[in-house]
């Protein structure tokens, strides 16, 4: 079963414009992930956060992490036709087995 | 270094044949995951192997599903008999860290199975 849930599901911008992507989730974790997944291929790794770290960042990329609210969000600035993807987040839970578990994605449409 | 590598990458079968897909996990990681992704239900975990031994196969729908790990180097999942409710994408990964602080997961392009 999923541990994050992505919000929005589904998002369209203008290039040039920020994206936020949401992920709540509902144990205690370790860590959490975003990973990146263009149409047809396989994810990829953008950014991880450890649970005792708020922010971080990776070239346009920012994500925050709320242990509290149980929450975290990954902000794409200036916006490129390129970003368009599915961005998912996955959550190492605390005490658990070391699995990754992964939510569901959020679909971006960058619109040149 | 070439990256996790999975065959095939397309497979259309009948319903009751036998499949298999092929994982080579990026040299060096002692960790490999099985990943299948529907729309319905999204990426889900069938099983995870640390150093080539099968550590939580929770995941996995049911008897018709195996995966084995003989060496470092190649992991297979089997699916007999297979049926239409298997059609998704199935996908390798491979990790060098894998613990309390899991970290970044190298996926392969993934086999997309349709079983007929």
């Amino acid at each position: 079963s999923q541990q994050g849930e992505e919000d929005p599901q589904a998002l369209s911008i203008q290039e040039g414009e920020n994206a936020t992507m949401n992920c709540s989730y509902k144990t205690s974790i370790n860590n959490l992930q975003w990973y990146r997944q263009n149409s047809g291929r396989g994810l990829v790794h953008l950014i991880l956060i450890r649970s005792n770290e708020r922010e971080k960042h990776s070239g346009r990329l920012r994500v925050t992490l709320d242990t509290s609210k149980k929450s975290s969000s990954l902000l794409i600035t200036a916006s490129r036709a390129a970003d368009t993807a599915s961005y998912f987040c996955a959550t190492v839970t605390q005490g658990g087995s070391e699995k990754l578990v992964f939510g569901k994605g959020t679909k971006l449409t960058v619109n040149p | 270094d070439a990256g996790v590598i999975q065959s095939p990458r397309h497979e259309v079968t009948e319903m009751g044949q036998e499949v298999t897909l092929r994982c080579k996990p990026i040299s060096g990681h002692n960790s490999l995951f099985w990943y299948r992704q529907t729309m319905m239900r999204g990426l889900e975990l069938l099983i995870y192997f640390n150093n080539n031994v099968p550590i939580d196969d929770s995941g996995m729908p049911e008897d018709r599903f195996s995966a084995k790990m003989p060496n470092a180097s190649f992991s297979t999942l089997k699916i007999q008999p297979s049926e239409p409710r298997d059609s998704a994408v199935y996908f390798c990964a491979s990790s060098r860290i894998v613990g309390p602080n899991t970290g970044e997961l190298f996926f392969g392009e993934g086999s997309r199975l349709t079983v007929l």
